[in-house]
C-alpha cells in the first residue's frame, strides 16, 4: 500500500539552529499538509501546498517556517531559528483530490523534533 | 469551521461492539463528516466519512443522523488495536484541509 514517508524519525536541534523536515508524499497525489503536534495537544494544521505554492497556512506557519518541493517527490519543512515552543511532532500528509477521489488525507509517521 | 463536540474518553471491551458519538449541530450543507485515528506514537488514519447516506468500510460503518446533526462512528467488534483516539472532522466542500479537535480517547480493555 502507498504511504507518506518522512525523515528524520527524530531530530535533536539547538535553539536558534536550522532543521529541514523531510516528507515524500504518495507519487500522484496533488495536495501538500503540514502539521504539528505539541506534546498532549491536539493536531494543529501548519500550511497546505498545491501546485507549487502555498494555498493556505495557520497563524502559527509565520516567517521563521517555509516549504518547498524541490524536485518531484519530496516536499520540505524548514524553521529557520527553531525556539524551544518548536518541539513537537510535525506530521505531512497528502491527497489525490480529483474526481473519484475518496476524500483520504494520508499521513506520514511523522518527524519528532527536539529543540534543547 | 463547524465545531463538533465529542466525549473526551470511552472504555469498551474487547470484540464488543463501539458506538463512537459525535455532534456538530452547526454543520453546513457542503460539510462532509469525516472520521480519522491517531494510535499511540503515530500519525492519524483516515477511518471513513460520508455526507447524508450512512456508509460502512472494512474498518467501521457511520451512521448520520437524518438532520446530520450528529453522527456515529461504530466499530463492529473492538480489538485491542483500536485503541486510539477517534476524531470526528467536518471538512468543507472542495477545501482537504482537516481542523483536528481534542477527539475521543477509546480504551479497549481485554
Amino acid at each position: 500500500e502507498p504511504e507518506v514517508t518522512q525523515t528524520p524519525s527524530h531530530q535533536v536541534t539547538q535553539m536558534g539552529q536550522e532543521v529541514i523536515l523531510r516528507c515524500v508524499p504518495i507519487s500522484n497525489h496533488l495536495y501538500f499538509y503540514w502539521y504539528r503536534q505539541i506534546l498532549g495537544q491536539k493536531v494543529e494544521f501548519l500550511v497546505s501546498f498545491y501546485n507549487n505554492e502555498i494555498s493556505e497556512k495557520s497563524e502559527i506557519f509565520d516567517d521563521q517556517f517555509s516549504v518547498e518541493r524541490p524536485d518531484g517527490s519530496n516536499f520540505t519543512l524548514k524553521i529557520r531559528s527553531t525556539k524551544l515552543e518548536d518541539s513537537a511532532m510535525y506530521f505531512c500528509a497528502s491527497i489525490f483530490a480529483s474526481g473519484g477521489s475518496t476524500g483520504e488525507l494520508f499521513f506520514g509517521e511523522g518527524s519528532r523534533l527536539t529543540v534543547l | 469551521d463547524a465545531k463538533t463536540t465529542q466525549p473526551n474518553s470511552m472504555e469498551s471491551n474487547e470484540e464488543e461492539p463501539v458506538h463512537l458519538p459525535c455532534n456538530h449541530s452547526t454543520i453546513s450543507g457542503t460539510d462532509y463528516i469525516h472520521w480519522y485515528r491517531q494510535l499511540p506514537s503515530q500519525g492519524p488514519e483516515y477511518v471513513i466519512h460520508g455526507l447524508t447516506s450512512n456508509v460502512n468500510n472494512r474498518m467501521a460503518s457511520l451512521a448520520i443522523a437524518e438532520d446530520r446533526k450528529s453522527s456515529t462512528l461504530i466499530l463492529h467488534r473492538a480489538t485491542l488495536r483500536d485503541a486510539a483516539v477517534y476524531y470526528c472532522i467536518l471538512r468543507r466542500g472542495s477545501n482537504y484541509k482537516l481542523t483536528f479537535g481534542k477527539g475521543t480517547l477509546l480504551t479497549v480493555n481485554p
